[in-house]
């Protein structure tokens, strides 16, 4: 059981060039979301899919996009990637029944130069 | 809106001293209550959860935490900190919905998050 995996772990790109963060549960889990840590900001939540088939934006969505591709995957895309994007991405996944816990992946660590 | 509040950005202690990490939160009512940590370069990890039931909630690594609601608070304490304990902590509250198709899901809110540091 493998539970949440996120690929890349690390990346580093150029200002203005694209990439996509894969997100992948092996839980059955309904909902899958993304956030970004920043140092003394916390965890922001980025996008959010509360199921197959939906996504919401979160608190800071601008510049970035996501699929929820099936159940299992929860992508995030950098259409132009910005120095302001230099953060650690986290994916999380939790099961749709009231007082589930949230799961978290490892953590992508990106930098824009 | 819901929000958690740290106070504190950095801690340190001595090992082996007690430690105690203030968590302050704002919701309309009774939340689901989280304490997460994160070591250096790895990503988070659980230590305890409270839902209902029992105020004070015992996790991982020797950790407990008890929910007071008059205070709105859910303070992390351990009675005596080791060295591998220095990492940041997050104390983090939920929110449970329920879409149109009757399945509740949730999200979290995180605090800003509290660094330890362990002196020997």
């Amino acid at each position: 059981n493998a539970g949440v995996t996120q690929t890349p772990k690390f990346q580093v790109l150029k200002t203005g060039q694209s990439m996509t963060l894969q997100c992948a549960q092996d839980m059955n889990h309904n909902s899958m979301y993304w956030y970004r840590q920043d140092p003394g900001m916390g965890l922001r939540l980025i996008y959010y899919s509360a199921s197959e088939g939906t996504t919401d934006k979160g608190e800071v969505p601008n510049g970035y996009n996501v699929s929820r591709l099936n159940k299992r995957e929860f992508s995030l895309r950098l259409e132009s990637a910005a120095p302001s994007q230099t953060s650690v991405y986290f994916c999380a996944s939790k099961r749709d029944i009231s007082g589930n816990t949230i799961y978290f992946g490892e953590g992508s660590w990106l930098t824009v130069v | 809106a819901q929000s958690v509040t740290q106070p504190d950005i950095h801690i340190t202690v001595s090992e082996g001293a007690s430690l105690e990490l203030r968590c302050n939160y704002s919701y309309g009512a009774t939340p689901y209550l989280f304490w997460y940590v994160q070591s250096p370069g790895q990503g988070l990890q659980l230590l305890l959860k409270y839902f209902s039931g029992d105020t004070l909630v015992q996790g991982i690594k020797g950790f407990e935490a008890e929910f007071k609601r008059s205070q709105s608070s859910f303070n992390l304490r351990k009675p005596s900190v080791h060295w591998s304990d220095a990492a940041e902590y997050f104390c983090a509250v939920g929110l449970i919905r329920a879409n149109a198709g009757g399945t509740s899901y949730g999200k979290l809110t995180f605090g800003q998050g509290t660094i330890l540091t362990v002196h020997p």
